[in-house]
């Protein structure tokens, strides 16, 4: 079975962009969250959205805001983009129902680096 | 102060060795615990998940939680070069089960 693919793997963009970086989840599972991992904070809860919706949300700032469509992949997009926003974006999807599951099998990554 | 605590290392052994990787929290409602794998310029692989206090084997691994201390363990018995590699701690309370809080890491070096 494929794992979390994520993509792109690298980006680089200057402050004031926006970005759209895109997850798609083992097969089979429903619920995608998003992390950020820097060296300073560690990683991070971004979101987590279940069958479209967004059922969990952490303590960032509106510029960063996701979705989740039919088929379970998942974008997430941070707007107005500001030089802490670079950073390792980690997705991590989960295969049980409504409750969550505390068995999250996570991507490699989107390393995202804002000059 | 963090909710979770995990001292960054970087930790350096033997092969061979017994490692002993630990966490501490403040967060009471913390129920379910968990250990991560992080190799460099991977995501992180989950190792052990444990619900509230006890303890788990896996292999060469081993997870103790002890919620009267709010301290958390993973032992790694013969230790491997293989090994090497960031473990994160990560913990979350019942109800918000996809809402973890990782610990920032410790680093560990297994030398030959």
């Amino acid at each position: 079975k494929a794992g979390v693919t994520q993509t792109p793997r690298y980006l680089i963009k200057t402050r004031g962009q926006q970005v759209t970086l895109s997850c798609s989840p083992i097969s089979g599972h429903r619920s995608v969250s998003w992390y950020q991992q820097t060296p300073g904070q560690g990683l991070q809860f971004l979101f987590e959205y279940f069958s479209e919706t967004q059922r969990n949300k952490g303590n960032f700032p509106g510029r960063f805001s996701g979705r989740q469509f039919s088929n379970s992949r998942s974008e997430m997009n941070v707007s107005t983009l500001e030089l802490g926003d670079s950073a390792l974006y980690l997705c991590a999807s989960s295969p049980r129902g409504p409750r969550g599951s505390h068995e999250q099998f996570f991507g490699p990554g989107t390393r995202l680096t804002v000059l | 102060q963090k909710e979770v605590e995990q001292d960054p290392g970087p930790l350096s052994v033997p092969e061979g060795a017994i490692v002993s990787l630990n966490c501490t929290y403040s967060n009471s409602a913390f129920q379910y615990f968990m250990w991560y794998r992080q190799y460099s310029r991977k995501g992180p692989e989950l190792l052990m998940y444990t619900y509230s206090s006890g303890n788990k084997e896996d292999g060469r691994f081993t997870a103790q939680v002890d919620k009267s201390s709010k301290y958390i363990s993973l032992f790694i018995r013969d230790s491997q070069p293989s090994d090497s590699a960031t473990y994160l701690c990560a913990m979350s309370p019942t109800g918000t089960a996809s809402k973890l809080t990782f610990g920032t890491g410790t680093r560990l070096q297994v030398t030959l």
